[in-house]
């Protein structure tokens, strides 16, 4: 198992303009989530979705869009840039169950100037 | 909503002990989470207590009181390697969901 994989890694954006981070999972999760993280600070939720064409916002939602047309991916759509949404971007998934960990993708940093 | 506290930043020192408390108000509680955080990676999974009580896992263990909304993490026989970020972090089960908030985190830096 890949586990949760991200990408890109690393992305420079120019204010004003578009984006599409990739989030895929291969653990058949039916939970994923989308966080940011700004510098020194604990993650914060965007947007999540419960299963497949099901998605809802979290705590830091605008200037962001989800979809989820597949149960394996959840991109994360930005528009119109903007240099506050420059931070580091987690996907993670879940499973019900007590047993579920939240495991987490590898991140991606952006920076918009 | 939610609302989940710890410390900031904390030091100690190689081969000592370290707790790290966090407290935490939300509504449909259904666990708590103890993630480790490198510097530029991606948070990694420590613990989970969802009834009261300590949980030990090698030098690692987690505390859970539900009705104080409290919980702590405990760090035995530091190494340098602990140093890191640790998050708290609460699962949110109200309204069907199953999402994880997050606290701040705390930075902790271990001295020789």
């Amino acid at each position: 198992n890949a586990g949760v994989t991200q990408t890109p890694k690393f992305r420079i954006l120019k204010i004003g303009q578009s984006m599409t981070l990739q989030c895929t999972q291969d653990m058949n999760h039916n939970y994923m989530y989308w966080y940011r993280q700004d510098p020194g600070m604990g993650l914060k939720l965007i947007y999540y979705s419960v299963g497949a064409g099901i998605t809802d916002k979290g705590e830091v939602p605008n200037g962001y869009n989800v979809s989820r047309s597949t149960t394996e991916d959840f991109p994360l759509r930005l528009e119109l840039a903007a240099p506050s949404q420059t931070s580091v971007y987690f996907c993670a998934s879940s499973t019900t169950g007590t047993s579920s960990r939240y495991p987490f993708g590898p991140g991606t940093r952006l920076t918009v100037t | 909503g939610q609302n989940i506290d710890q410390p900031t930043e904390m030091t100690a020192t190689e081969g000592a002990i370290v707790q790290i408390n966090c407290t935490y108000q939300t509504s449909g509680f259904n666990g708590l989470f103890w993630y480790q955080q490198h510097a530029g990676e991606a948070p990694t999974f420590l613990s989970y207590n969802v009834l009261d009580g300590l949980e030990e896992k090698g030098r690692f263990s987690s505390f859970l009181s539900r009705s104080k909304g409290y919980s702590y993490l405990l760090l035995k026989e530091l190494q340098m390697k602990d140093s890191a970020s640790y998050l708290c972090a609460v699962r949110d089960g109200s309204f069907n969901t199953d999402k994880l908030i997050f606290g701040t985190g705390t930075r902790l830096q271990v001295f020789p």
